[in-house]
C-alpha cells in the first residue's frame, strides 16, 4: 500500500524568501515520487519527478527535491519565491501494482502565499 | 495549452439532466483518465483506460458513465447527479498506464460541475 502526507496545508511566504513544501511518503516498494503545481482555475502541471535516479531532482521554475529514503521525505525547495509561485501543490507517489501498472496517490495539496 | 482539452469549462445541471463531459488529447497517448477533485478532499482517481480498454473503476456510483471510442477522446456521461457531486473534474492522458506514471501525466484544465 502507498499513501503520502502534505504537512502543511497552507505555506505563506514573502516574496524572494525561501519556500519549503514538505511531504512524506509510504511505499512497500521502491517508489517514483513526483510533484505537481495547479494555478487557479488549471489542470494540473508535472513540476519534477524522482525515479530512482539522482536523489536531487531540479525541475521547471527553479523548484528542487531531495528523495531522502532513510526519512521517507520528498521535500519542495526553492530559494527565492516568486509571486506567480502562489498556487497549489501536490505530491504524489506512485508504486507498481500487481501486473506492472501504476496507479498514483495524490497527498491533500499545500497552498502557497506569496506576500509581496 | 498542454495537449489536453477538456470541454465545456463550466457546466451547471440540475439532478435530473443528462449531460457529457469532453476529454481530447493528440499526444499521441494510449491511455486516458478522469479524477475527481472536491474541495479539501485529495484528488480522487474515477477511471482508466488503456488502448480504449477500460482498467481501473474506482468504485464509482454508476450515474457516472465513462465511454472512450478511440485512444484521442474520452467522454463521461452524467445523470441524476446529486449536489455532492460538484466538484472539478480532471482528464488526464499518459503514454501508457503500466509505464505512464513513472512519465507523469499530462493533464487538462478540468470542468467545473455545478449540480443544483
Amino acid at each position: 500500500a502507498q499513501s503520502v502526507t502534505q504537512l502543511d496545508s497552507h505555506v505563506s511566504v514573502s516574496e524572494g524568501t525561501p519556500v519549503l513544501l514538505r511531504c512524506n511518503y509510504s511505499s512497500s516498494y521502491s517508489p517514483s515520487l513526483f510533484w505537481y503545481v495547479q494555478h487557479p482555475n488549471k489542470g494540473l502541471q508535472l513540476l519534477l519527478k524522482y525515479t530512482s535516479a539522482a536523489t536531487l531532482v531540479k525541475g521547471i521554475n527553479g523548484f528542487e527535491a531531495e528523495f531522502k529514503k532513510s526519512e521517507t521525505s520528498f521535500h519542495l525547495t526553492k530559494p527565492s519565491a516568486h509571486m506567480s509561485d502562489a498556487a497549489e501543490y501536490f505530491c504524489v507517489v506512485s508504486d507498481p501494482r500487481t501486473g506492472g501498472s501504476y496507479i498514483p496517490t495524490f497527498g491533500r495539496g499545500t497552498s502557497l502565499i506569496v506576500h509581496p | 495549452e498542454t495537449g489536453v482539452t477538456q470541454t465545456p469549462r463550466h457546466l451547471v445541471m440540475g439532478m435530473t439532466n443528462k449531460k457529457s463531459l469532453k476529454c481530447e488529447q493528440h499526444l499521441g497517448h494510449n491511455a486516458m483518465y478522469w479524477y475527481k477533485q472536491s474541495a479539501k478532499k485529495p484528488l480522487e482517481l474515477m477511471f482508466v483506460y488503456n488502448f480504449k480498454e477500460q482498467t481501473e473503476n474506482n468504485s464509482v456510483p454508476s450515474r457516472f458513465s465513462p465511454e472512450c471510442p478511440n485512444s484521442s477522446h474520452l467522454f463521461l456521461h452524467l445523470h441524476t447527479l446529486q449536489p455532492e457531486d460538484s466538484a472539478l473534474y480532471l482528464c488526464a492522458s499518459s503514454q501508457d498506464d503500466r509505464q505512464g506514471f513513472g512519465s507523469g501525466y499530462t493533464f487538462g484544465s478540468g470542468t467545473r460541475l455545478t449540480v443544483v
